[in-house]
């Protein structure tokens, strides 16, 4: 069975400086995806990033982009030049042959102005 | 415009009654979810479809239920069994088309269901 684990349930962080999300996904396939969503206190779940599990190059969406370490089961979100507009709570999930996603407990990002 | 309509934004309930949260899609998606959301916890399955007249339970299933008589719609009933129904309820679409897993999942806007 997958797991994902965001261990950090509130990070804070300055406005214009860079933040680092953590989350671990485990699974026995060696083939999956993983997302990380974005719920601002509209609630209204956004996509922010997808990264494959065989692609060995860290995607990069703007400001926002991961550090993915298959061996260490690690898929972090950094995001860089953070804005107001950010603050919001942010959740990993992850998804393997099928159309079914398991999700973190989430983290909460509060921006500094 | 394309989307995801959640209806209503709030519910009351009173105890012992069912009440019925609706989810309409205009993407053409086949697959649809039900999710509820608790404080301080991620979102858990409650249901799923992903063909019309077919749908599975998820890990919370228990005290609710669901039909798929069209592929717009995934109504989901909360029943008088359900004994903790408090919660935001989210409901989600993926289109099946290309590789199984690869897809984004499309949020509605949510229901806050609250027991009274």
């Amino acid at each position: 069975a997958q797991t994902v684990t965001q261990s950090q349930p509130e990070m804070s962080v300055q406005e214009a400086e860079t933040v680092t999300l953590s989350c671990t996904y485990d699974t026995s396939e060696s083939d999956y995806y993983l997302f990380w969503y974005k719920q601002p206190p509209s609630r209204q779940m956004i996509l922010v990033i997808r990264q494959e599990a065989y692609k060995q190059q860290n995607a990069t969406e703007n400001r926002f982009s991961v550090n993915f370490q298959k061996a260490a089961k690690s898929f972090s979100l950094k995001i860089s030049d953070s804005q107001l507009g950010d603050a919001a709570m942010y959740f990993c999930a992850g998804a393997d042959s099928n159309y079914q996603l398991i999700w973190g407990a989430g983290t909460k990002l509060i921006i500094k102005p | 415009d394309g989307g995801i309509t959640q209806s209503p934004k709030y519910l009351f309930r009173k105890e012992g009654q069912n009440v019925t949260l609706s989810c309409e899609q205009n993407l053409n998606h086949d697959a649809m979810y039900w999710y509820r959301q608790d404080p301080g916890q991620g979102l858990r399955l409650i249901y799923y479809s992903q063909i019309v007249n077919d749908f599975q339970k998820g890990d919370i299933a228990e005290g609710y239920s669901v039909s798929r008589e069209k592929k717009e719609s995934f109504p989901l009933t909360v029943t008088s069994a359900q004994k903790n129904p408090t919660a935001f309820y989210l409901c989600a679409t993926v289109s099946s088309s290309g590789v199984a897993g690869y897809n984004e999942q499309f949020f509605g806007p949510g229901t806050r269901l609250t027991v009274l």
